[in-house]
């Protein structure tokens, strides 16, 4: 039972252009999101995160989008560029628990 | 980047054997947690430790032990490696347990044969 799921494994962009990655959550007590992002042979980096009091939180060229009625949160990234291919994985948390439940991951992959 | 290493970062290893993997880090946060990650699953906590001497199971802890005797060092050890437990292992540390993102090492690739 995946509570975070991920359902694109992969997306293709071209460079310059914005991606949308999206993540939906079953569990409602989740209040607490984070994207990461991970290169090959690598730890995964943390991106942006965003509690469930706000509905949009900013850095940069990175903006995180979360639609708590609809169980969902997207992580937009403007302009895209080659050095943004990777896996990227979002991450939920409740208050009453330490873990960190993640999705299945989604591949980025920016076109010249 | 934060201070986090891990050792061995690849080991081939054969069945019913014990292996043990180390988690080291120089940041003297409170919290520490070993992964796995496999193709399909993202990643799942086995086990985290929330101070010296004091740890906790995750998702996937069954086959799987950890020890935490100093701040800086977190092992976890199979006590009889399967070959169900070929992956890739991931120490991370975080500040404080709720609301505090965490921070990766660099990953330990283990196989199974």
């Amino acid at each position: 039972d995946q509570q975070v799921k991920q359902n694109s494994p992969s997306l293709s962009v071209q460079e310059g252009r914005i991606s949308i990655l999206n993540c939906d959550y079953t569990n409602s007590m989740f209040d607490y999101f984070l994207w990461y992002k991970k290169y090959p042979a690598e730890g995964p980096t943390f991106l942006i995160s965003i509690s469930s009091i706000k509905d949009k939180n900013e850095d940069g060229r990175f903006t995180v989008f979360l639609n708590k009625s609809a169980k969902h949160l997207s992580l937009h990234i403007v302009p895209s560029q080659p050095g943004d291919s990777a896996v990227y994985f979002c991450a939920a948390s409740a208050d009453s628990n330490y873990q960190l439940i993640w999705g299945a991951g989604t591949k980025l992959i920016i076109k010249p | 980047d934060a201070g986090i290493t891990q050792s061995p970062r690849h080991k081939v290893t054969e069945t019913g054997t014990p292996v043990t993997l180390r988690c080291h880090q120089t940041e003297n946060h409170r919290y520490m947690y070993w992964y796995r990650q496999d193709p399909g699953h993202g990643l799942r906590l086995i086990h985290y430790s929330y101070g010296v001497k004091d740890t906790d199971k995750g998702e996937v802890s069954d086959g799987y032990s950890v020890s935490r005797s100093k701040t800086e060092d977190f092992l976890l050890t199979l006590e009889s490696a399967t070959s169900s437990q070929t992956s890739v292992y991931f120490c991370a540390i975080s500040e404080s347990g709720y609301y505090n993102e965490q921070f990766f090492g660099p990953g330990t690739r283990l196989t199974v044969l």
